[in-house]
């Protein structure tokens, strides 16, 4: 079954503005992880983080994560038109790194 | 140097037929999977092995066979091709332990179309 949903379902913004994507979730976790696909493309890991983590950065990027409310968001600083791609949460509920996939996130930057 | 690779990237098949797609991992991971991408991106896993041992089985008609000859080789074969089978087939692979969580590498995908 489908654990994470991504919103907005479709993002379009300008270069050097930011992109905010959320993800939310309905069980517990143990670590949550963003990926990248470009069009055409396989999938690229871009950051995890662990259940007992709110926040990690990866030069632009930044994750954040709230237990709580089941729920991550992905902050993408100074888009690129590079980073035109679909954006991918993917929750862990622990042991043999069973990834359940969100609906992901088209991310479009226009230059 | 392609870190997870398979083969073929596009395959069209008629419905009945029965096929393989091959996958290689050159980064010395113990772990390896397979995932389907349909239509809407949507991705669901469908089968993992930890060295050789099958770990996790999803819901998959049993049509859908997978094997691993050993740690860096994956491979899926599908019998009896239906329209739905229909997707991108993605191959991953993985470090695996108790103590620690880790990203998984995908292969650039098979395209299948069943017709």
């Amino acid at each position: 079954s489908q654990q994470g949903e991504e919103d907005p379902q479709a993002l379009s913004i300008q270069e050097g503005e930011n992109a905010t994507m959320n993800c939310s979730y309905k069980t517990s976790i143990n670590n949550l992880q963003w990926y990248r696909q470009n069009s055409g493309r396989g999938l690229v890991h871009l950051i995890l983080i662990r259940s007992n983590e709110r926040e990690k950065h990866s030069g632009r990027l930044r994750v954040t994560l709230d237990t709580s409310k089941k729920s991550s968001s992905l902050l993408i600083t100074a888009s690129r038109a590079a980073d035109t791609a679909s954006y991918f949460c993917a929750t862990d509920r622990g042991g043999y790194n069973k990834l359940i996939f969100g609906a992901g996130t088209r991310l479009a930057v226009h230059p | 140097d392609t870190a997870v690779s398979q083969t073929p990237k596009y395959l069209v098949t008629q419905m009945g037929n029965d096929k393989s797609i091959k996958c290689e991992q050159n980064l010395g991971h113990d772990t390896m999977y397979w995932y389907k991408q349909d239509s809407k991106k949507f991705l669901k896993i469908m089968f993992s092995y930890n060295n050789k041992e099958l770990i996790i089985n999803e819901t998959v008609p049993n049509r859908f066979s997978p094997k691993s000859p050993d740690k860096a080789h994956l491979n899926l074969h599908i019998n009896s091709l239906e329209l739905g089978d229909s997707a991108v087939y993605f191959c991953a692979s993985s470090l695996r332990d108790s103590m620690r969580f880790y990203e998984q590498y995908f292969g650039p995908g098979t395209r299948l179309t069943v017709t």
